[in-house]
């Protein structure tokens, strides 16, 4: 692995399905991230973690749920898909809270 | 509220220089990052900055006035591989990244 992984590339998921993305890095960054990415609006943050063992909420976290068991990865959870969460999800790490982010390649996820 | 405008799409010609402007309204101010993002790719670092002044780095470069709450990339003899969007991004008192939505830069020959 070099940088950030994410897993699965796309996914077409039911409405009211569980599902759960995949984010490791290699990296030792103690910060990682999620976001998703929408047309017409700016990356919005749903989750955080500053080191492993703690969390965060971003600016849109309802849905969604995240743990950090470990230093490299950070799994984020759907506990039951609706329609508005189709989007392009992005993991992102940092050396610290104060570097700059480093960004996965994404997953689209579709929810019909 | 916070808030962080770009104008949502720019054309340039190959060869050409464009600036890219960037306000930001947030809660505190820890530095301004420009990513780029080509389409259906993540987005990649460009440039940092936290201090006013204009920072350079090959092609690129980025200027910051924190008292005006703006910011704008340079792009210099433009490319076509520079066809893209580029995100300005403020880190606020919490240390959390706001995005804007992006400018979609169009390189025409």
């Amino acid at each position: 692995i070099a940088g950030i992984t994410q897993a699965p590339t796309s996914q077409i998921l039911a409405a009211g399905r569980r599902m759960t993305l995949r984010c490791t890095q290699d990296m030792r960054h103690n910060a990682m991230y999620w976001y998703r990415q929408d047309l017409g609006l700016g990356l919005r943050l749903i989750h955080y973690s500053n080191t492993a063992g703690t969390t965060g909420k971003g600016e849109v976290p309802d849905g969604y749920s995240v743990s950090r068991a470990n230093t490299d990865d950070f799994p984020l959870t759907l506990a039951s898909a609706v329609p508005s969460q189709t989007s392009v999800y992005f993991c992102a790490s940092s050396d610290s809270t104060s570097g700059g982010q480093f960004f996965g390649p994404g997953t689209r996820l579709t929810v019909l | 509220g916070q808030n962080i405008d770009q104008p949502t799409e720019m054309t340039a010609t190959e060869g050409a220089i464009v600036q890219i402007n960037c306000t930001y309204q947030t809660s505190g101010f820890n530095g301004l990052f420009w990513y780029q993002q080509h389409a259906g790719e993540a987005p990649t670092f460009l440039s940092y900055n936290v201090l006013d002044g204009l920072e350079e780095k090959g092609r690129f470069s980025s200027f910051l006035s924190r008292s005006k709450g703006y910011s704008y990339l340079l792009l210099k003899e433009l490319q076509m591989k520079d066809s893209a969007s580029y995100l300005c991004a403020v880190r606020d008192s919490n240390y959390q990244l706001i995005w804007g939505a992006g400018t979609k830069l169009i390189i025409k020959p």
